[in-house]
């Protein structure tokens, strides 16, 4: 069975900080696919990045960065110099090849970032 | 273009009316879902449809109907609902082709059952 687990449930801080949001997933899978989305105060999920199991390298897009790490079964999420427009809940994703189209949610993480 | 549109944005209905929440897209995606999600809790996946077949019912009451008229349009038939059956109802799209199926979501439907 899969699992995506985002251990913080809520983080604030102070804009221009950095903050990362951490991502740990269990699947017997050995090819998979992780996914980070956004969900501001409107309801729409974002999609921002996606990553598959065979592709370790990190990703820098802006002032968001992702660190994927398969001996140790995460996929963090940073966000550098933080803004208030970051404020949203954000959701690791994980599916598998054998059920691509099932998505497993993470319970997400709040982030409120404060002037 | 990665939108995913859906109406209406609000809906109020009572326990015994009939209403419909409608999904579009133009992305050419033949995959499209409905999840419904509670408050402060992630998206629950109901139901997958596949070149416009039911592929997915993630044993769904039968009180939620879907329909799927062709490649680009989605409906949920919504009948007898129960005040539990309030929720944020999202609509999302994805390829079928390759092995990348990240979803697009639209900005969702708030539904209240009174």
């Amino acid at each position: 069975a899969q699992k995506v687990t985002q251990a913080q449930t809520e983080i604030s801080v102070v804009e221009k900080e950095d903050v990362t949001l951490d991502c740990v997933y269990e699947t017997r899978d050995t090819t998979y696919y992780l996914f980070w989305y956004k969900q501001p105060p409107s309801g729409e999920l974002v999609f921002l990045i996606r990553r598959n199991s065979f592709d370790e390298q990190n990703e820098i897009s802006g002032r968001y960065s992702w660190n994927f790490q398969k001996s140790t079964s995460s996929f963090n999420f940073t966000i550098t110099a933080s803004q208030v427009v970051d404020s949203a809940v954000y959701f690791c994703a994980l599916s598998t090849i054998q059920g691509a189209q099932k998505l497993v949610f993470g319970q997400g993480t709040r982030l409120t970032i404060n002037p | 273009d990665t939108e995913v549109t859906q109406t209406p944005k609000h809906l109020v209905m009572g326990m015994t009316n009939k209403k419909s929440l409608k999904c579009e897209q133009h992305m050419g995606h033949r995959a499209m879902y409905w999840y419904k999600q509670k408050a402060k809790k992630p998206p629950e996946l109901m139901f997958v449809y596949s070149y416009e077949k039911l592929s997915i019912n993630e044993s769904v009451p039968s009180r939620f109907s879907p329909e799927c008229p062709n490649s680009s349009l989605l409906n949920l038939h919504l009948h007898a609902l129960q005040p539990e059956d309030s929720a944020l109802y999202l609509c999302a799209s994805s390829s079928t082709s390759g092995s990348w199926y990240e979803q697009y979501f639209g900005p969702g439907t708030r539904l209240t059952v009174t």
